[in-house]
C-alpha cells in the first residue's frame, strides 16, 4: 500500500504564479485534509473534504482552492502565489472525521 | 490564535533522562491525539485518548488526558536517541470533522 502520496516534493514559485499540489490516497478513505506547517506553528488546516464532491474551509483557506472529484484525489490549488504561502504542505486522510489521520510526506513550497 | 499550546517548545536531554511534554487549552475536546514527526516526513499517530482522566501507555511513553478534557501530557521514561522528533498534540471538538494541532515540541535526545 502506498498510503498517501504527494507530488511534487519540492517547488519554487515566483510571486503571482499558480500551481496545483497533488494528493492521492489508496486506502478508500472518505475524509481528506490539507494542512500547512510553518516553523514553530504546528499544523494549520486549509481545507478538508468528507467525500467526493464535498469540501469545506479550515482555519486558513484564503489564497487556496480545492476540489474532490474522486475518493482518491484531493488537489490543492494556489492561484496567485504570495511569499506568505511559503510553507510545507501536508495532505492527510482518515476513515471518518476527527479520527486517526494518515499523512503524506509533504510538499515544501517556496514563493520568491 | 492557537487553540492548543504545547510546552516546552524545545527540549534537549541526555539519553536515559525522563521528560514530560504538556498540551494545554481553554477549550474542551472530545478526543486528543499525539503524533510524532521526523524531519522531512509527515506526522505519525502515537495514541488517541477519548475519556477524561484516561491514561495510556505505549512502551516507555505514557499519555494522560486531563479530567476536564482540556489538556494532556506525554511522559517519556528513559529517553533514547530514537525518541528524537517533533511531538504534536491534536484535539477534536464534539461533532466536528477536524483536528486542531498544537504548536509542537521539538525533542532532541543526546546519546
Amino acid at each position: 500500500n502506498a498510503g498517501v502520496t504527494q507530488t511534487p516534493k519540492f517547488r519554487i514559485l515566483k510571486i503571482g504564479q499558480s500551481m496545483t499540489l497533488q494528493c492521492t490516497q489508496d486506502m478508500n478513505h472518505n475524509y481528506m485534509y490539507w494542512y500547512r506547517q510553518d516553523p514553530g506553528m504546528g499544523l494549520k488546516l486549509i481545507y478538508y473534504s468528507v467525500g467526493a464532491g464535498i469540501t469545506d474551509k479550515g482555519e486558513v483557506p484564503n489564497g487556496y482552492n480545492v476540489s474532490r472529484s474522486t475518493t482518491e484525489d484531493f488537489p490543492l490549488r494556489l492561484e496567485l502565489a504570495a511569499p506568505s504561502q511559503t510553507s510545507v504542505y501536508f495532505c492527510a486522510s482518515s476513515t471518518r472525521g476527527a479520527y486517526e489521520q494518515y499523512f503524506g510526506p509533504g510538499t515544501r513550497l517556496t514563493v520568491t | 490564535t492557537q487553540l492548543l499550546e504545547q510546552s516546552p517548545q524545545f527540549l534537549s536531554i541526555q539519553e536515559g533522562e525522563n521528560l514530560t511534554v504538556y498540551c494545554n487549552s481553554s477549550s474542551v475536546f472530545s478526543s486528543l491525539q499525539w503524533y510524532r514527526q521526523e524531519p522531512g516526513e509527515g506526522p505519525v499517530l502515537l495514541v488517541t485518548v477519548v475519556t477524561g482522566g484516561e491514561v495510556k501507555k505505549l512502551k516507555r511513553l505514557t499519555f494522560q488526558f486531563g479530567d476536564a478534557r482540556k489538556d494532556s501530557s506525554l511522559h517519556i521514561t528513559a529517553a533514547q536517541p530514537g525518541d528524537t522528533g517533533l511531538y504534536l498534540c491534536a484535539g477534536a471538538k464534539w461533532a466536528g470533522n477536524q483536528f486542531y494541532f498544537g504548536t509542537g515540541t521539538s525533542l532532541t535526545v543526546i546519546p
